[in-house]
């Protein structure tokens, strides 16, 4: 079946090491997204990608980077993660079609990563 | 600024019992698209629904029904002759038309906790 893959499931990492989550879809699907979901929250969104182009949203910290090699992979970088980082993150797939501005298409998510910060 | 609000953080019911989550949302576009997922225990996000802004007709899909009206702003979802496995929590979206982004930004609304009880 097509989907989202999100590896690990759960990460443990320490205090300020550097931490890699990754995703890869076999959906074929160029916007990818990563959003941070803490406990009883909304899922908030990081950035995402149109094909290789990078959309940053303003308040995002920082200390977050993102990295996509090629359509189906998509990587999250922390390089310094604090405390305040422990949360669920998302990867989420989306298809915008040529003719349209922006893609209305339903965002198919992974299962997500939960980071935990020692 | 778009916003989406879900005024039921939680809901508790017994088995069989028809449940309404309540969404209302702000936005200025003239053209969007509302959605609603579904987020088990296990973390992902399913996708449930998504309507656009022309269509008000209401919608069922099995024991799941949604009620758009576009004079008070609200797509409202039913969930008839609730189970167990209905337990988790909804989120109602709005998608966010970014000029600079091609993706979908979602706005999505503090979701509502629905527990359903043998």
């Amino acid at each position: 079946d097509a989907m989202v893959i999100q590896n690990p499931r759960y990460q443990v990492t320490q205090f300020g090491k550097p931490v890699t989550l990754s995703c890869s879809q076999t959906l074929n699907h160029n916007v990818m997204y990563w959003y941070q979901q803490k406990s009883s929250q909304a899922p908030k969104l990081l950035f995402h990608y149109y094909d290789k182009d990078f959309n940053n949203e303003a308040d995002t910290p920082d200390n977050f980077q993102s990295r996509r090699p090629n359509t189906s992979f998509c990587f999250l970088d922390i390089r310094s993660p604090g405390l305040g980082d422990a949360a669920m993150y998302l990867c989420a797939t989306s298809i915008r079609d040529p003719g349209q501005f922006y893609s209305n298409q339903p965002q198919h998510f992974g299962d997500g990563t939960r980071l935990s910060i020692l | 600024a778009q916003k989406v609000t879900q005024a039921q953080t939680e809901i508790s019911v017994v088995e069989k019992e028809d449940v309404t989550l309540d969404c209302v949302y702000e936005t200025r576009d003239t053209t969007y698209y509302l959605f609603w997922y579904k987020q088990p225990p296990s973390g992902e996000l399913v996708f449930l629904i998504r309507r656009n802004s022309f269509d008000e007709q209401n919608e069922i899909s099995g024991r799941y029904s949604w009620n758009f009206q576009k004079s008070t702003s609200s797509f409202n979802f039913t969930i008839t002759a609730s189970q167990v496995v209905d337990s988790a929590v909804y989120f109602c979206a709005l998608s966010e038309r970014s000029f600079k982004a091609a993706g979908n930004k979602l706005t999505f609304g503090g979701g509502t906790r629905v527990l359903v009880k043998p």
